[in-house]
């Protein structure tokens, strides 16, 4: 079967530094990407890794281990704003990209 | 630069009756189109997904269906909707395949 795994919940505070894992496990693999979801909201795209290695985006990074199937985003010097769903998402074949459940941030002052 | 437009914004619908929901893309041509469903505190279940006009793949039997009537317009369309059938159903587009921007989506309830 094919699946993404990742925390349901992970708290921070303000400030800090999270980390976010992923590991998939499906058919194909063209890359990895992360998406950002506020409470009602729409995804927004943050980040893509095909190759290993670490992707940085300002405030936010992404790693990925091929490998390990493994992946993580980093989001640093977290702000209030930054409480939100994280979605990981793996291209397998062809034109289609599974979701994992997501992440749930809370971020405390 | 792209945009894309999805409505309504809010839609709730008794069991039994029809479904509509139609998805544009601006500012690009030959985009690959997506229709995903989200339930409450959930990831997102991909529905159909389209590589051109009149090409449709369906990932999940169900009683929806999609249609690409012109390159930049998508629709999802159910005859009779279930109760199962609510959720946050997102329209997405890309050209790359690796990053998607979605629609502002439409919340669905099923009466």
């Amino acid at each position: 079967g094919q699946s993404l795994e990742q925390p349901s919940e992970v708290t921070a505070v303000e400030g800090a530094i999270v980390q976010i894992n992923c590991t998939y496990q499906t058919s194909g693999f063209y890359g990895l990407s992360w998406y950002q979801q506020h409470d009602g909201g729409a995804p927004t795209f943050l980040s893509y890794n095909a190759l290993d290695g670490l992707e940085e985006t300002g405030r936010f990074s992404s790693f990925l281990s091929r490998s390990d199937s493994y992946g993580y985003l980093l989001l640093q010097e977290l702000q209030m704003k930054d409480s939100a769903s994280y979605f990981c998402a793996v291209r397998d074949q062809g034109f289609k990209t599974i979701f994992g459940a997501g992440t749930r941030l809370f971020v405390k002052a | 630069s792209q945009t894309i437009h999805q409505w309504p914004a809010t839609l709730v619908q008794p069991v039994g009756s029809p479904l509509s929901l139609e998805c544009t893309v601006e500012g690009t041509s030959n985009p690959n189109l997506y229709w995903y469903r989200q339930a409450a505190g959930r990831g997102l279940q991909l529905l159909f997904y389209s590589v051109g006009i009149g090409q449709i793949s369906s990932e999940v039997p169900q009683n929806l269906s999609a249609s690409r009537p012109q390159d930049r317009q998508f629709i999802l369309s159910s005859k009779k909707l279930l109760l199962s059938d609510s959720g946050f159903y997102l329209c997405a587009w890309s050209e790359s395949n690796y990053g998607y921007t979605f629609g502002s989506g439409t919340r669905l309830t099923v009466v």
